[in-house]
């Protein structure tokens, strides 16, 4: 099992330019969260999905973030148009179900110049 | 709002010396705490959550809700103990269901 898979693993662009992240996680897990984490931060949520439900999504910059799960299983969390203040890790997770073990994915480090 | 306190950013041991990695918590119910580890160069993971009672790598963490704290505790620290340590709370508030986490305080054992 590979545990939950993040792509791209680093990312820099340059502000105004769109970016998209994508996570696929653990096979059965219905419950998936994407995290923001700044620099001596710990991980904030953005928004979760339970199967394809956005749920918990009073924390994502709608004027500039998007994210889909269509068909319940992999995610992405899109930025358009970035800004500095962007730059940071992208964290997904996955549970079994909410308020269960989240298992992590390794992140994607977004660098806005 | 609930919230999670890490009062400590950075704690350094010596190697067999008792650890203590404080969080204390805000939640109006019975909340699900967790502490997650994040080695050098490896993914957030799971290291003991308070529901399970286990004790992980010789950590353990007790629920006191009259000081609303979880503090996480080993006895004697070892090197490979170095790591960013995250508590993490759970559980739903206002029809919402937002996991939060501290600032995480960074463990450094030395030898």
């Amino acid at each position: 099992e590979a545990g939950v898979v993040q792509s791209p693993r680093y990312k820099i662009i340059e502000k105004k330019q769109p970016v998209a992240f994508w996570c696929n996680p653990i096979s059965g897990h219905n419950t998936l969260y994407w995290y923001l984490q700044n620099l001596g931060q710990g991980p904030e949520l953005l928004i979760r999905y339970e199967n394809e439900e956005a749920v918990d999504d009073s924390q994502l910059p709608k004027d500039r973030f998007s994210a889909e799960r269509l068909k319940g299983v992999d995610s992405t969390l899109k930025i358009q148009p970035a800004e500095l203040g962007d730059s940071a890790v992208y964290l997904c997770a996955s549970s079994l179900s909410v308020g269960e073990t989240q298992y992590f994915g390794p992140g994607t480090r977004l660098l806005v110049l | 709002a609930q919230r999670v306190t890490q009062p400590e950013k950075l704690l350094s041991v010596f190697k067999g010396a008792p650890v203590e990695l404080k969080c204390n918590y805000s939640y109006s119910g019975s909340p699900e705490l967790f502490w997650y580890v994040q080695y050098s160069r490896q993914r957030l993971q799971l290291l003991l959550r308070h529901i399970s009672r286990e004790s992980i790598k010789g950590f353990t963490a007790d629920l006191n809700k009259g000081e609303t704290s979880f503090h996480l505790k080993k006895p004697f620290a070892q090197e490979e103990d170095s790591a960013m340590y995250y508590c993490a709370l759970s559980g739903p508030s206002g029809g919402s269901y937002i996991p939060t986490f501290g600032r995480g305080t960074s463990l450094i054992v030395h030898p």
